[in-house]
C-alpha cells in the first residue's frame, strides 16, 4: 500500500496570508489527524478527523481549521498566518480499532 | 491530563554499545503507549508499541521496549547500537479512551558515535 502523502512538501508564504496543506492517507484508513512540529514546541496535536468528523481538537487558535472529504482524504487551513506558524506539519493515519498513526513526510511551512 | 517526558534531550553511545533512551508518563487511566524514531527532514516512522499483555515489547530494527507500571516508564532499549540508529526518538501516550488523542514527549536526540 502507497503510505501517508501530503502537498506541498515545502511551502513559503507572507504574513497574513492563507494556507491549504493537504493529506491523503494510506488506503482503508478512516482516522486522519494533524501535528505541528517546531523546535521550540515539540508534536503539538492540532486535531483528528474520522469519517469526514473532528473527533478531538488540540489547544490551537481558531486560525487552524480542518476537514476531511468522504474519501478521507484531509486539509488543514491557516488563515492570516504569523511568523510563529512556521514549522513541519505532519499528517498521520490510523485503520479502525488500531491505535498506531502512520505518519507522512510533513509539509514545512515557512512565513515571511 | 496526559504527559510524557523525555529526560535527556540527547544520548550519546558507541556503536556495537547497548543504547537506552528513557520515557516517563502520567495519565489517570491505562495508557497505550509508543515509539517512533525520526530522521532529518522525514515524518515519524513507527517501532513499536504496548497496549497490553507482555510488558516487554519488541519491534522494528532490534528495538524494543519495557513498560513499568510502578515506575511508569517505557524506556526503549537496544543492545548494539548503529550509527544508523541515530535519529530524534519520540515517545508518545494515548489513553485507553475511545476519542483520547495522542501526546508526545519533546524528543531525544540519539547520537551513536562511530
Amino acid at each position: 500500500k502507497a503510505g501517508v502523502t501530503q502537498t506541498p512538501r515545502y511551502l513559503i508564504k507572507t504574513r497574513g496570508q492563507q494556507v491549504t496543506l493537504s493529506c491523503s492517507p494510506i488506503s482503508g484508513h478512516r482516522s486522519v489527524s494533524w501535528y505541528q512540529q517546531t523546535p521550540g514546541q515539540g508534536l503539538q496535536f492540532l486535531f483528528e478527523y474520522f469519517s469526514e468528523t473532528q473527533r478531538n481538537k488540540g489547544n490551537f487558535p481558531g486560525r487552524f481549521s480542518g476537514r476531511q472529504f468522504s474519501n478521507s482524504r484531509s486539509e488543514m487551513n491557516v488563515s492570516t498566518l504569523e511568523l510563529g506558524d512556521s514549522a513541519l506539519y505532519l499528517c498521520a493515519s490510523r485503520p479502525d480499532r488500531v491505535e498506531t498513526q502512520y505518519f507522512g513526510p510533513g509539509t514545512r511551512l515557512l512565513v515571511l | 491530563a496526559q504527559s510524557v517526558a523525555q529526560p535527556e534531550d540527547q544520548v550519546n553511545v558507541a556503536e556495537g554499545n547497548p543504547l537506552t533512551v528513557k520515557c516517563t508518563y502520567s495519565v489517570s487511566g491505562n495508557p497505550y503507549l509508543f515509539w517512533y524514531v525520526q530522521y532529518p527532514n522525514r515524518g515519524l516512522q513507527f517501532l513499536l508499541k504496548y497496549i497490553t499483555g507482555d510488558n516487554l515489547v519488541k519491534g522494528s530494527y532490534g528495538f524494543e521496549a519495557e513498560f513499568n507500571k510502578s515506575q511508569t516508564s517505557f524506556h526503549l532499549k537496544k543492545p548494539s547500537a548503529l550509527v544508523s540508529d541515530s535519529a530524534l526518538y519520540f515517545c508518545a501516550v494515548r489513553l485507553e479512551v475511545y476519542g483520547q488523542n495522542f501526546v508526545f514527549g519533546p524528543g531525544t536526540r540519539l547520537s551513536v558515535l562511530p
